[in-house]
């Protein structure tokens, strides 16, 4: 079973334009979160979204926003990129089911660079 | 709030010694508890999971992780560290729903040969 692929792998962005990254779950996976990487704040949780809606969302501005398509494959966006954008961006996907445990699989990260 | 705090940057051992990497956890509520490894340039794979029973949780390439509640930690071990476990490792802390991991701030575990 293939895992969880993210594109473009690499990215590189100058301050002001506005970027879209991709993640495709796991094939029968239903949720998908996405993280930010950075040196200096680590990893922190951006959104998780699951049958197309929003479930939960961390700390960060309306810049970032995302959407899941009814395939469970979702994007996430960035308008007005910053310098402070830059960062290994993670998608995990996982089953979602009620009252258990649901691991989170990550796939390999795409790398921007806001120049 | 639920947070964690690995204590330690980074952790430099020799090759075939025992390593320990340390993790405090705070939650108001009953967490799940991880442990992730990051190889350079990759994703993150899960080492183990402490979901409840069982305080002593065995995961793979040899790691294990006790869960103390009194202590709120969950430290990592391994009794002999190879090259190939040079990685950053990460503590992590989640509810129930296991939909939004908390992470802590990472620990680089390097092996001198």
């Amino acid at each position: 079973k293939a895992g969880v692929t993210q594109t473009p792998r690499y990215l590189i962005k100058t301050r002001g334009q506005q970027v879209t990254l991709s993640c495709s779950p796991i094939s029968g996976h239903r949720s998908v979160s996405w993280y930010q990487q950075t040196p200096g704040q680590g990893l922190q949780f951006l959104f998780e979204y699951f049958s197309e809606t929003q479930r939960n969302k961390g700390n960060f501005p309306g810049r970032f926003s995302g959407r899941q398509f009814s395939n469970s494959r979702s994007e996430m966006n960035v308008s007005t990129l910053e310098l402070g954008d830059s960062a290994l961006y993670l998608c995990a996907s996982s089953w979602r089911q009620v009252n258990s445990y649901n691991e989170q699989f990550f796939g390999p990260g795409t790398r921007l660079t806001v120049l | 709030a639920q947070s964690v705090t690995q204590l330690d940057s980074q952790v430099p051992v020799f090759e075939e010694a025992p390593v320990e990497l340390r993790c405090n956890y705070s939650s108001s509520v009953s967490v799940y508890l991880f442990w992730y490894v990051q190889y350079p340039n990759q994703g993150l794979q899960l080492l183990l999971k402490y979901l409840s029973g069982s305080t002593l949780v065995k995961g793979i390439n040899g790691f294990e992780a006790e869960f103390n509640k009194s202590q709120t930690s969950f430290h990592l071990r391994k009794p002999s560290v190879h090259i190939s476990d040079t990685a950053e490792y990460f503590c992590a802390v989640s509810d129930s729903s296991a939909s939004k991991i908390i992470f802590g701030s990472g620990t680089r575990l390097s092996i001198r040969p």
